[in-house]
Order: C-alpha cells, then sequence, then structure tokens
C-alpha cells in the first residue's frame, strides 16, 4: 500500500542553520504530498503542499519540491528559529481513490538559541 | 466555533471499559477522518466519512472500534472493552471534498486516551 518515509529525530540545529528532512514515499497512483507541522501543545497544521511532479510548496519560508522521478518531497529552510521547534510530518493522499492522508512517523525538531 | 472540537480532552479509562469520543468538525465539512496517533508516532487512518456514509473502514484495529456520524455533522468514535494498547491520542480532521488538490483537512487538538 501507500506508505511514506522520513528522516528519523530528534534533529537539534542551532538558530540560523540550514535545515533539510528528507521524506520519500510509495504510492499506486499519482498523490499529492504535504508538510505538516504540530507544535507543542498544538494540533497538526498544513505547512505546505504540492500536487503535481515539479510543483514547489512554500510558506514560512519553508520549501519542499516534489519530485517525481525520485518519489521524493524533502523539507528545506535556509535560516532556522527557535519558533520552528516542533514535530514535522511528511504526508501524501492519493487523489484517485479517496482524500484519506497518509503520514510519515514524523522529525522532532529542536532549534537552539 | 471556527476549528474542528473534540471532546473530551483526555480520558482515562479502566481496562475493558467503553469509551465514546466525540468530534465536532467545522460546519459545512463534507469529509470527516479519524486518525489514532501513538506515542513518538504518526497519525493512523482509521475511517473516513463522507457525509453520513461510511467510505473507508480500513484502518479500524479491530471490531472493538466503531464509528458513526448519523448526521453528516457529528461524529462519535466508540471503543468497547478498552486494551492497554488503545492508549494513544485519537484525532479528527475535516475538510471539503478534494483534500489531495484544492482542500485542506483542518485538525482538531485530538483526545488522549489512556487505558490502566
Amino acid at each position: 500500500g501507500d506508505s511514506v518515509t522520513q528522516m528519523e529525530g530528534p534533529v537539534t540545529l542551532s538558530e540560523e542553520a540550514f535545515l533539510t528532512i528528507n521524506c520519500t514515499y510509495t504510492a499506486t497512483g499519482y498523490p499529492s504530498l504535504f508538510w505538516y507541522v504540530q507544535y507543542p501543545g498544538e494540533g497538526l497544521q498544513l505547512l505546505l503542499k504540492a500536487t503535481k511532479a515539479d510543483d514547489k510548496g512554500s510558506n514560512k519560508g519553508f520549501e519542499a519540491t516534489y519530485r517525481k522521478e525520485t518519489t521524493s518531497f524533502h523539507l528545506e529552510k535556509g535560516s532556522v528559529q527557535v519558533s520552528d521547534s516542533a514535530v514535522y510530518f511528511c504526508a501524501l493522499s492519493d487523489r484517485g481513490r479517496d482524500d484519506k492522508i497518509i503520514f510519515g512517523k514524523g522529525t522532532r525538531l529542536h532549534i537552539l538559541p | 466555533g471556527a476549528g474542528v472540537s473534540q471532546s473530551p480532552r483526555y480520558k482515562v479509562a479502566k481496562r475493558g471499559q467503553d469509551v465514546a469520543l466525540r468530534c465536532d468538525p467545522i460546519s459545512g465539512h463534507v469529509s470527516l477522518f479519524w486518525y489514532q496517533q501513538a506515542l513518538g508516532q504518526g497519525p493512523e487512518f482509521l475511517t473516513y466519512f463522507q457525509n453520513e456514509a461510511q467510505l473507508d473502514k480500513s484502518g479500524l484495529p479491530s471490531d472493538r472500534f466503531f464509528a458513526e456520524r448519523p448526521e453528516g455533522s457529528v461524529s462519535t468514535l466508540k471503543i468497547q472493552r478498552t486494551q492497554q494498547e488503545d492508549s494513544a491520542v485519537y484525532l479528527c480532521a475535516s475538510s471539503q471534498p478534494g483534500v489531495g488538490t484544492n482542500t485542506e483537512a483542518f485538525f482538531g487538538q485530538g483526545t488522549r486516551l489512556t487505558v490502566v
């Protein structure tokens, strides 16, 4: 079945460092891809998404590009802030079937001041 | 309210007890999802409704789990004869159809169930 694999955490970086969180997927159809974020004490929020190959999703300085050839959707940010500390989930939705969203296990990010 | 509301926020149940978890989706949202999130893991899909129709229940882990949405709005997830492995955060999300294209799923804060 469809699945998402993302790098395990925790990831600890200093403020202003460059961030990459790797994500790869397996899908039988042509999925849409997402990054969700869960800040401490809050619910899951959509961070960004991409619906077709070579699309780049971006929000709050984060970016991810839909790479069909490598089945990847890596999350990047050029300069992280303490406020980016959270758990990040890569996810997919196979539009050909239903709206079910399948999540990776999550990557906890700690940013040190 | 403006968002997805879940109640209770916390529930402690004795092993063998039945529990009912409630989800109030965003008004007018057609689609409703339930997920189970174990500690340190990603959300695992349980079931999906479109209006009152349960279109996918492939993620329900056993016949002790039952979900309903009788009038196409509020949904209840019921767990019978709770076991310790049922301890998790149960998340509800709602959206308009088309999550993969032009809509967004909005998540509630979840119900943390602890079975003792």
